[in-house]
């Protein structure tokens, strides 16, 4: 198995600017979570996902971030507009029952 | 989830042992004690859970005392590898808890 695939791992992107990253879960995990890390708050729980549901976004800082799970393997987080304090590395992690999660590579967000 | 307290950092020379503790005093009877740890620049990686009973596997060993007041994550033969921030959660819930708070963790520096 790949392991959990985030994409893209690098994202400059311009204050203003739509920023949309990708997550691909394991296989067979019926659990999706998005984390943003970074050196002032550590790692935040943002969103998960259950089935393909959303189940809990009061980590999702303001309006302006949103995410979708379309079906059971792919999912998106993205910021609209983006601001220089959404700059963090952003993790998505996928779960099954009873097992303990499994994080992607994540995605380093730097929003000039 | 039940609050955990995990000394900041942590040294240890290659191929000794390391014994990080954690406090989680306020642990409930159905609780988990989950580790996990974050090499730099990547996703955090599960290593090891345990309930009450010691537990063992290919990465490490996890000791958790009679009165599941504390634990000790026991990496046999430390590697400069090891060297991460290792994460020890107790997620409300028991077996099927939904998500995982991350705190500050451990430092742990592996030298040679």
């Amino acid at each position: 198995d790949a392991g959990v695939i985030q994409s893209p791992r690098h994202e400059v992107t311009e204050m203003g600017q739509e920023v949309t990253l990708r997550c691909k879960p394991i296989s067979g995990h019926n659990s999706l979570f998005w984390y943003r890390q970074t050196m002032m708050r550590g790692l935040e729980l943002l969103i998960y996902f259950n089935n393909n549901v959303p189940i809990d976004d009061s980590g999702m800082p303001e309006d302006r971030f949103s995410a979708k799970m379309p079906n059971a393997s792919f999912s998106t987080l993205k910021i609209q507009p983006s601001e220089p304090r959404d700059s963090a590395v952003y993790f998505c992690a996928s779960r099954q029952s009873m097992v303990g999660y499994t994080f992607g590579s994540g995605t380093r967000l730097t929003v000039v | 989830d039940a609050k955990t307290t995990q000394p900041t950092s942590m040294d240890c020379a290659e191929g000794r042992a390391a014994n990080l503790p954690c406090n989680h005093s306020t642990i409930s009877g159905n609780e988990y004690v989950y580790w996990y740890r974050q090499i730099h620049s990547q996703g955090p990686q599960y290593i090891i859970h345990g309930l009450k009973n010691n537990e063992t596997n290919e990465m490490a060993s996890l000791i958790i005392t009679e009165d599941r007041k504390s634990s000790t994550l026991i990496l046999p033969h430390a590697t400069l590898r090891d060297t991460a921030v290792y994460y020890c959660i107790v997620p409300p819930g028991g077996s099927g808890y939904s998500t995982l708070t991350f705190g500050k963790g451990t430092m742990l520096l592996v030298s040679p």
